[in-house]
């Protein structure tokens, strides 16, 4: 199985800060990456896919980039709502699996 | 508009089996492939598995962790995808997802609602 490091598991930032989580995955997965956004008690939202295609209707602060095993997600500047937990996803080959999650916080 | 609407979920004693519901809307069905996920209290998310159109054979692909015990089926009549689960162990207590999978990568695009499931005695 394909395994999928993310880092940091948990960071601290300002309404107006630029944001960087970063996505390793254990073997190269070609552009097969996907980001997802999570509220608490809510269902994943799909930001990303094919590494850095937004999906449509969200908003242009997300951008996604990498292939092979490197990938970061950034936020341009960080709006109250952006506050979530993230999800890096490999769908090159099955299983799929997912990044461990990383919970953006307001400082 | 796309929606999908998990029904199904609720408590059942270890070994029992449940069928969840995925009935979707505002988009074709049987032009998409289908995917469950789930995720366990306080936990990330894990794959469930998939089931691909008709076009593609509508063959399915399961996580290990479920492989045998769980069966995921379609209805494109009816625009429902099913997840048959059986022998449920405590482990599989989860809220579970269903996604529509787009392009030929089935790149997951919509996500239900969820629905929880609690395997207890």
């Amino acid at each position: 199985d394909i395994q999928m490091t993310q880092s940091p598991s948990s960071l601290s930032a300002s309404v107006g800060d630029r944001v960087t989580i970063t996505c390793r995955a254990s073997q190269g997965i070609s552009n097969y990456l996907a980001w997802f956004q999570q509220k608490p008690g809510k269902a994943p939202k799909s930001l990303i896919y094919a590494a850095s295609s937004l999906q449509s209707g969200v908003p242009s602060k997300f951008s996604g980039s990498g292939s092979g095993t490197d990938f970061t997600l950034t936020i341009s500047s960080l709006q109250p709502e952006d506050f979530a937990t993230y999800y890096c996803q490999q769908y090159n080959s099955y299983p799929v699996t997912f990044g461990g999650g990383t919970k953006v916080e307001i400082k | 508009e796309v929606q999908l609407v998990e029904s199904g979920g609720g408590l059942v004693q270890p070994g029992r089996s449940l069928r969840l519901s995925c009935t979707a809307s505002g988009f074709t069905f049987g032009d998409y492939a289908m995917s469950w996920f789930r995720q366990a209290p306080g936990k990330g998310l894990e794959w469930v598995g998939f089931i691909r159109s008709k076009a593609y054979g509508g063959t399915t692909e399961y996580a290990a962790s479920v492989k045998g015990r769980f069966t995921i089926s379609r209805d494109d009549s009816k625009s429902i995808a099913y997840l048959q689960m059986n022998s449920l162990k405590t482990e599989d207590t989860a809220v579970y997802y269903c996604t529509r999978a787009a392009g030929a990568e089935s790149r997951v695009d919509y996500w239900g609602q969820g629905t929880l499931v609690t395997v207890s005695s």
